[in-house]
């Protein structure tokens, strides 16, 4: 199976910050990656998908980069509704495994 | 609007068997692989189990193999998940999802997912 790791596990962050969660894989993903954010007691949301990919309706403030191994998210100018837990997942082979997520909250 | 809707969580004890559904709307549910991702109380997702469009192939995640069986109604726009011999450890709310195909794996909508309690 292939395996995910994000680092930071968490981070503190104020309104109007950057930042940057990355995320690995155990093996070459190519761009078969996809990013989530979860709030509190609701469903995962899906933001990028294919590593790049800015799902529609999703602010321009977030964005991801990277293929093979080694992916970047990014949230510019973070905002109140950004606190969240966000999870990395690889779709290029079975089983789709998600990264243990990385929380942001408020410093 | 997308609506995925879980059903038929609630308290099982151990050792026995419980269905999950997923009803869907909102789109041809037919021409969709979907699938079910699970998450433990406080802790991370976990993709459990895929179904293609036509319900011809089924791939499962190791925990899942020779306990869960996903399967769908098209005729009926709805997805499920049987689950047998439950282990505490299958504690967790399931969610479906949908995927364009096996190869096209991305999860752009989610119910609000149903909690399985085993205890």
């Amino acid at each position: 199976d292939i395996q995910m790791t994000q680092s930071p596990s968490s981070l503190s962050a104020s309104v109007g910050d950057r930042v940057t969660i990355t995320c690995q894989a155990s093996q070459d993903i190519d761009n078969y990656l996809n990013w989530y954010q979860q709030r509190p007691g609701n469903a995962p949301k899906l933001l990028i998908y294919s590593a790049s990919n800015l799902e529609a309706g999703v602010p321009s403030r977030f964005s991801g980069s990277g293929s093979g191994t080694s992916f970047t998210f990014t949230i510019n100018n973070l905002q109140p509704e950004d606190f969240a837990t966000y999870y990395c997942q690889q779709s290029d082979t079975v089983p789709f495994t998600f990264g243990p997520g990385t929380k942001v909250d408020v410093q | 609007q997308v609506p995925l809707v879980e059903s038929g969580g609630g308290v099982v004890q151990p050792g026995k068997s419980l269905r999950l559904s997923c009803e869907v709307s909102g789109f041809t549910f037919s021409s969709y692989a979907m699938h079910w991702v699970r998450q433990p109380p406080r802790k991370g997702l976990e993709w459990v189990a895929v179904i293609s469009f036509d319900g011809t192939t089924e791939k499962y995640a190791d925990f899942a193999k020779g306990r869960y069986t996903i399967s769908r109604d098209n005729s009926k726009n709805t997805l499920y998940l049987d689950m047998n011999n439950l282990r505490p450890e299958d504690t967790a709310v399931f969610y479906c999802v949908r995927s364009f195909d096996l190869l096209t794996v991305w999860f752009d909508h989610w119910g609000p997912g149903t909690l399985v309690t085993v205890s």
